[in-house]
C-alpha cells in the first residue's frame, strides 16, 4: 500500500522562527508533491507544489524534494501565529490508472502551533 | 465567486436512509473527485471522475455512488447510511489527468448519521 507519513505533532515554535515540516512517501512513482493547510473546520487549501528535486520558494515557504530519500519538507519562515494549522503532506501518482486521473494520496498532517 | 461548491454544509440524519451531496465547479477543469475525512481528520480518496468516466473507484462500499452529469458537476449518493459514515465529505477538481496545478477543494460538507 503506498503510503505518505508525517509526524502528527504538536509542533510548536516561537513567532519570527523556521518551522520545519517534514513528510516521506513509499512509492518511487511518484512524481508531484503538494503542501495543503488546513485551519480546523476548514477545507485543505493548496500552499506549495513541487516536482523536482530542490528547492521551490514562493514567500515565506519553501518546499523541498528529495526523490532518492524519498522526503519532502516544508519551511515556513518568519513564523507568524496565523500559520497555526494542520499542514498535509500529498502525493500524486502518475499513470495507476493507465493514464487516467489520479487523486491525492495524503499524511494524516501536522498540527502546527506558533507561539506568540 | 466559488470556485467549488458543495451543497449541503451540514446533513444530519437517521441510520438508513438515503441522502445525496452535491458539487459544482466553475473552474473549468476536467476531473472532479470526492474525499472522505474521518474523526481523527485523514484525508482519503473515494472517488475520482475525469470526462464523466470512472476512473478510480477505491475500497469503499457500494452504497457510495458518483455521479456526475456534466464534467463542471459530480454528485455523491449514499444509500442505507451508517454510523460509521458520519464524516466531512470534500470535493475537488483538477486540470488535467495528473492535476500538476493542484487540486481545488470545495468547502466540505459535514454528515452526522444518529
Amino acid at each position: 500500500q503506498k503510503e505518505v507519513e508525517q509526524n502528527s505533532g504538536p509542533l510548536s515554535v516561537p513567532e519570527g522562527a523556521i518551522a520545519s515540516l517534514n513528510c516521506t512517501y513509499s512509492d518511487r512513482g511518484s512524481q508531484s508533491f503538494f503542501w495543503y493547510r488546513q485551519y480546523s473546520g476548514k477545507s485543505p487549501e493548496l500552499i506549495m507544489s513541487i516536482y523536482s528535486n530542490g528547492d521551490k520558494e514562493d514567500g515565506r515557504f519553501t518546499a523541498q524534494l528529495n526523490k532518492a530519500s524519498q522526503y519532502v519538507s516544508l519551511l515556513i519562515r518568519d513564523s507568524q501565529p496565523s500559520d497555526s494549522a494542520t499542514y498535509l503532506c500529498a502525493v500524486n501518482i502518475m499513470g495507476r490508472s493507465g493514464g487516467g486521473a489520479d487523486g491525492l494520496t495524503f499524511g494524516k498532517g501536522t498540527h502546527l502551533i506558533i507561539q506568540p | 465567486d466559488t470556485a467549488v461548491s458543495q451543497t449541503p454544509k451540514y446533513l444530519v440524519t437517521q441510520m438508513g436512509n438515503d441522502k445525496s451531496i452535491k458539487c459544482e465547479q466553475n473552474l473549468g477543469h476536467d476531473t472532479m473527485y470526492w474525499y472522505k475525512q474521518d474523526s481523527k481528520k485523514f484525508l482519503k480518496i473515494m472517488f475520482s471522475y475525469n470526462n464523466k468516466e470512472l476512473i478510480i473507484n477505491e475500497t469503499v462500499p457500494n452504497r457510495f455512488s458518483p455521479k456526475s452529469p456534466d464534467k463542471a458537476h459530480l454528485n455523491l449518493h449514499i444509500n442505507s447510511l451508517e454510523l460509521g459514515d458520519s464524516a466531512v465529505y470534500f470535493c475537488a477538481s483538477s486540470q488535467g489527468s495528473t492535476g500538476i496545478k493542484g487540486y481545488t477543494f470545495g468547502s466540505g460538507t459535514r454528515l452526522t448519521v444518529v
